[in-house]
């Protein structure tokens, strides 16, 4: 299916734990991004990738880790995952220029 | 940094009432406005783009203004109906790494 797709939606893991959130797009935009939403937050950046094999940091990006080999692909790691870390994570894509982002679904992730 | 603040923060309304979203950010060096629709539980679904340059979108009912340099936009939505509700959420682009999102109201249209 095109657009852009999270997985998996909902996701229960330990403190300490490791665990990765994937993301995958049909378009091949350019740009990608991983967000965090938190009640009295609103949504915050925590990377960004403008290009495979380029990613840069965001407003909120200690205890993340990204990677970016292929375009399509755009893949968020919790290393050591903390409930500060329990939130709801969208990725998005835009592509080439100020253009408009698409948002994929959503994972929520609770760290117990 | 770029502050965006939307209020009021819920409106509930009658089903056929036109309704007035109001978003607000600080710095206008901004390149584009956003808006989007949050269901509950779902993604975020784009309505509509304004570049900095234009002044209006239109997309069926959704109407966007931009007024760049007092930092306002409005989204106006005509004739509401109970599918309308949801968390409306605008977002600046101040570059192409980030857009900067305001934390929404969420709107009941009442039938």
């Amino acid at each position: 299916d095109a657009g852009i797709t999270q997985s998996p939606r909902y996701k229960i893991t330990e403190t300490g734990r490791q665990v990765t959130l994937m993301c995958h797009q049909t378009w091949s935009h350019s740009y990608m991004f991983w967000y965090r939403q938190d009640l009295g937050h609103g949504l915050r950046l925590i990377y960004y990738s403008a290009a495979a094999d380029i990613t840069d940091k965001g407003e909120v990006p200690d205890g993340y880790v990204v990677s970016r080999s292929k375009t399509e692909n755009f893949p968020l790691t919790l290393e050591s995952a903390t409930r500060s870390q329990t939130s709801v994570y969208f990725c998005a894509s835009g592509g080439q220029g100020y253009t408009e982002a698409f948002f994929g679904q959503g994972t929520r992730l609770t760290v117990v | 940094k770029q502050e965006v603040t939307q209020i009021p923060a819920a409106l509930s309304v009658p089903e056929g009432e036109n309704l007035v979203l109001n978003c607000s950010f600080t710095d206008s060096a901004i390149y584009n406005l956003q808006w989007f629709r949050q269901d509950p539980g779902k993604g975020l679904t784009s309505l509509l783009l304004i570049q900095s340059s234009q002044r209006e979108q239109t997309s069926g009912r959704l109407n966007a203004s931009l007024d760049k340099s007092s930092g306002r936009s409005t989204l106006y939505i005509a004739a509401s109906q109970p599918g309308d509700s949801a968390t409306y959420l605008c977002a600046v682009r101040t570059g192409a790494n980030n857009l900067f999102f305001g934390t929404g109201t969420r709107l009941t249209v009442i039938p």
